[in-house]
């Protein structure tokens, strides 16, 4: 079964630092892009940035540029997400998903999300 | 970037209803126009992709049409389990991509 598994919630406080990431698993994991999408407490999906694995290339949303840095280790099929110093307005549901191969680029596969809470 | 608008923001709809949602984008996006469905504490889902392609499994009372900046979502006889809300993204500029602000559908 091809999944996504990511890391548990995350409590922080401003200022601090934290990586999340997003597991691939009955795929071969370094030829899908893994995008990173952001939901905040009741708002819509915002597209945070994206991955390939098999090279680390990396495209950003201008909105998060410099804000996030997202990574990835090959030999664990395994992608990340880091903020080196946190701020309240980051709080929301962070959603890994990988881009299909279709000609069309949907996103197919969707982890179940990592919720960051960033509070003093 | 590629700004995609979507509208309305919120539609309270009766089973059985029929619904049309649209997107518009910023600038062509020829038909690399996805649509998703979100239902809280759930990963988003795809629906259509290639702005008329039905996702496999997806029920055929769903329907997307357009190309170029206007795309329309179309829901026909609306079932209880389709109250959630819809997203348009684009994926024109892959890896880049952007997403629609969302239509909420709310029970009348």
């Amino acid at each position: 079964e091809v999944q996504l598994v990511q890391s548990g919630a995350e409590v922080k406080k401003p200022g601090e630092s934290v990586k999340i990431s997003c597991k691939g698993s009955g795929y071969s994991f370094t030829n899908y892009w893994i995008g990173w999408v952001r939901q905040m407490p009741g708002k819509g999906l915002e597209w945070v940035g994206s991955i390939y694995p098999d090279d680390s290339d990396t495209s950003y949303s201008p909105s998060f540029q410099g804000q996030v840095s997202i990574s990835v280790d090959k030999s664990i099929s395994t992608a990340y997400l880091q903020w080196n110093r946190l701020k309240a307005s980051d709080t929301a549901m962070y959603y890994c998903a990988r881009r299909s191969d279709d000609y069309y680029y949907y996103m197919d596969v969707w982890g179940k999300g990592t919720t960051v809470t960033v509070s003093s | 970037d590629i700004q995609m608008t979507q509208s309305p923001s919120s539609l309270s709809v009766s089973v059985g209803d029929r619904v049309t949602i649209t997107c518009r984008a910023s600038q062509s996006v020829s038909t690399y126009l996805n649509w998703y469905q979100h239902k809280p504490g759930k990963a988003p889902k795809v629906l259509i992709y290639g702005a008329s392609t039905l996702k496999s499994g997806v029920p055929s009372r769903f329907s997307g049409s357009g190309s170029g900046r206007d795309f329309t979502l179309t829901i026909n006889s609306l079932q209880p389990e389709d109250f959630a809300t819809y997203y348009c993204q684009q994926s024109y500029s892959s890896p880049s991509c952007s997403f629609g602000q969302g239509t909420k559908l709310e029970i009348k």
